[in-house]
């Protein structure tokens, strides 16, 4: 059972480049959510999913795209890449159970520098 | 909206020493709060969790959490520091997404915990 697993680890692009970073989870869990990390701010809610063909924005969307086509997996895309998304990136999963949500499940992180 | 202050970005302690970090949040609805912590070029772990059951939440590693909402408060305690608990800590509460289940966290600017001989 490996959790959240991350690819890649570490990542730099230029200024204009595309990517797409892939998150896998093996728990069967129905939300997954993709956040950033930024100094001095906390993590910040890119998009999220709650079940497989599904996705919506979170509170910084702009720049990003998003696609569920698997339950295990949430791609999160960077058409143009600007240095304003040099970030740590990081996946989460959960899922509902007794009225409640489970905490969230974290990768590892992807760290990527937009030179 | 709902919002987490942590109230220190930085805090020292002596190993054997307590710790206490701080953490204040707003809410329109009963939150459910958590303590994640963050070790060097790693994930976030879950420490602890309060969903309206006991106030005083007892987590991994010896942490535990009291939840006092006339003080809007879930600061974040442990007797004894230990060095392996130099790390970042997270104070995160959590909300519904619209009318689905996903749960939409808000997270605290982050608490850098160190610990020093």
């Amino acid at each position: 059972n490996a959790g959240v697993t991350q690819t890649p680890k570490f990542r730099v692009l230029k200024t204009g480049q595309s990517m797409t970073l892939l998150c896998a989870q093996d728990m069967n869990h129905e939300y997954m959510y993709w956040y950033r990390q930024d100094p001095g701010m906390g993590l910040r809610l890119i998009h999220y999913s709650v079940g497989e063909g599904t996705t919506a924005k979170g509170e910084v969307p702009d720049g990003y795209n998003v696609s569920r086509l698997k339950k295990q997996n949430f791609l999160l895309g960077l058409e143009s890449a600007a240095p304003s998304q040099t970030s740590v990136y990081f996946c989460a999963s959960s899922y509902w159970i007794g009225a409640r949500w489970t905490p969230l499940h974290f990768g590892n992180g992807t760290r990527l520098t937009v030179t | 909206a709902q919002s987490v202050t942590q109230l220190d970005s930085h805090v020292s302690v002596s190993e054997g020493t307590p710790v206490l970090l701080r953490c204040n949040y707003s809410s329109s609805y009963s939150p459910s709060l958590f303590w994640y912590v963050q070790h060097p070029n790693k994930g976030l772990q879950l420490l602890l969790k309060y969903t309206s059951a006991a106030t005083l939440v007892k987590g991994i590693n010896g942490f535990e959490a009291e939840f006092k909402k006339s003080e809007t408060s879930f600061h974040l305690t442990k007797p004894s520091a230990h060095m392996s608990d130099a790390a970042e800590y997270f104070c995160v509460v959590s909300e519904a997404l619209g009318t689905g289940t996903a749960s939409k966290l808000t997270f605290g600017t982050g608490t850098r915990l160190q610990v020093t001989l």
